[in-house]
């Protein structure tokens, strides 16, 4: 039972343009959101955050989205660079004790 | 300097062997955790630690015991490795177990068990 869906595999953009990376839920317990970005050979590392008091949050050129009443979320980079070329992991929890569920990952390439 | 760092980096084994990953963390923080990331690439939680007491222990087999000598350290024991344990291990760490709190993740442990 996935509860956190990405389901672009993968996404290649242009140097310079915007990459959408789209993250669905079906848990409406979940009110954190977030997301990390994979290099092969290291661990995740964390790259923004959401509370779904919000839906919008933004950190340089990564903005995420959220929109609680379709169960989505979406992490922009705007604009893209080579160097975001990577696996891209969404993953939610709710508040207490609750351990991060992670979807599937999107590989996102930029080519130059 | 590494934050979290957990060896050996690869891990290749037979069947039936007993092997142990060793993961430590230099940030101070109290909760560390293990995700398996198997071969659809699901990151699943396996267990996480908070000062050294076990908070966290989704359905995996007993055959994987963690050790948590002290809140710097959660070393994964796996007794009678089977095929089905390949995958790679990360280890994490995070401030507190609350969740929503942004985890620090190890660079892995590719386990191949022939």
């Amino acid at each position: 039972d996935q509860q956190v869906k990405q389901n672009s595999p993968s996404l290649s953009v242009q140097e310079g343009r915007i990459s959408i990376l789209n993250c669905d839920y079906t848990n409406s317990m979940f009110d954190y959101f977030l997301w990390y970005k994979k290099y092969p050979a290291e661990g995740p590392t964390f790259l923004i955050s959401i509370s779904s008091i919000k839906d919008k949050n933004e950190d340089g050129r990564f903005t995420v989205f959220l929109n609680k009443s379709a169960k989505h979320l979406s992490l922009h980079i705007v604009p893209s660079q080579p160097g975001d070329s990577a696996v891209y992991f969404c993953a939610a929890c709710y508040s207490g004790n609750t351990p991060l569920v992670f979807g599937k990952g999107t590989r996102l390439s930029v080519i130059a | 300097d590494t934050a979290v760092s957990q060896t050996p980096k690869y891990l290749v084994t037979q069947m039936g062997n007993d092997k142990s990953i060793k993961c430590e963390q230099n940030l101070g923080h109290d909760t560390m955790y293990w995700y398996k990331q198997d071969s659809k690439k699901f990151l699943k939680i396996m267990f996480s630690y908070n000062n050294k007491e076990l908070i966290i222990n989704e359905t995996v087999p007993n055959r994987f015991s963690p050790k948590s000598p002290d809140k710097a350290h959660l070393n994964l024991h796996i007794n009678s490795l089977e095929l089905g344990d390949s995958a790679v291990y990360f280890c994490a760490s995070s401030q507190d177990s609350e969740g929503g709190e942004k985890l620090f993740f190890g660079s892995g442990t590719q386990l191949s068990v022939l």
